[in-house]
């Protein structure tokens, strides 16, 4: 099956430490994206990459880190400096065409809470 | 990027058509119109996208008047489980912009 696979599904972060989130791929897609949702709001961009080895900061990306070492992978550290880490992370990909990266293909989500 | 306004909620009745307009009256020539459904703890799911007049799939229909400054998605005879909110994104760019969305609340 294709898809779109974070992991873990739920994870705590205690105060100072940097906690990665895993996204994973296998549709083959160049673009990978990684978004932040708040309760009640809609979601915000924090990083995305258009290639393997670049990747460009979002909206809000203080207190984030990514690395795209292979085109499959995009893990996401939620690093110290995040002072309000809790939130319900996204991770995305899409096809790099002119019209076809509008459409992105999410995972199932990662909750981060904080300790 | 072009902004865009739509509802913040929406009720309705299962078996009834929901429309839902966005306005956008700011969008570039070579904009598209693309929306997408997210339920309770889920990632968004595309549903449609156009760029003018009308464009159907199979859950929805999208119409997009000839100035283009504003869309209406429309869902067909809607059940309790198309509760959920739905986004109205505008543009052609990897940085997309994911609004508060309209909440759409079907009851039985």
């Amino acid at each position: 099956d294709g898809g779109i696979t974070q992991s873990p599904k739920y994870l705590f972060r205690k105060e100072g430490q940097n906690v990665t989130l895993s996204c994973e791929q296998n549709l083959n897609h160049d673009a990978m994206y990684w978004y932040r949702q708040d309760p009640g709001q809609g979601l915000r961009l924090i990083y995305y990459s258009q290639i393997v080895n670049d990747f460009q900061k979002g909206d809000i990306a203080e207190g984030y880190s990514v690395s795209r070492e292979k085109k499959e992978s995009f893990p996401l550290t939620v690093t110290s400096a995040q002072k309000n880490p809790t939130a319900f992370y996204l991770c995305a990909s899409s096809p790099s065409g002119a019209v076809a990266k509008n459409i992105q293909y999410f995972g199932a989500g990662t909750r981060l809470s904080v300790l | 990027l072009a902004k865009t306004t739509q509802p913040i909620s929406m009720d309705s009745y299962e078996g009834q058509e929901v429309n839902i307009t966005c306005s956008h009256n700011n969008i570039a020539t070579n904009d598209y119109i693309t929306w997408y459904q997210q339920f309770p703890s889920q990632g968004p799911r595309f549903i449609i996208q156009g760029y003018k007049t009308k464009v159907t799939n199979e859950v929805a229909s999208l119409f997009i008047p000839a100035d283009r400054k504003s869309s209406t998605l429309s869902l067909p005879r809607v059940s309790l489980s198309d509760t959920a909110v739905y986004y109205c994104l505008v543009g052609v760019d990897y940085k997309l912009s994911f609004g508060a969305g309209t909440t759409v609340t079907v009851r039985a």
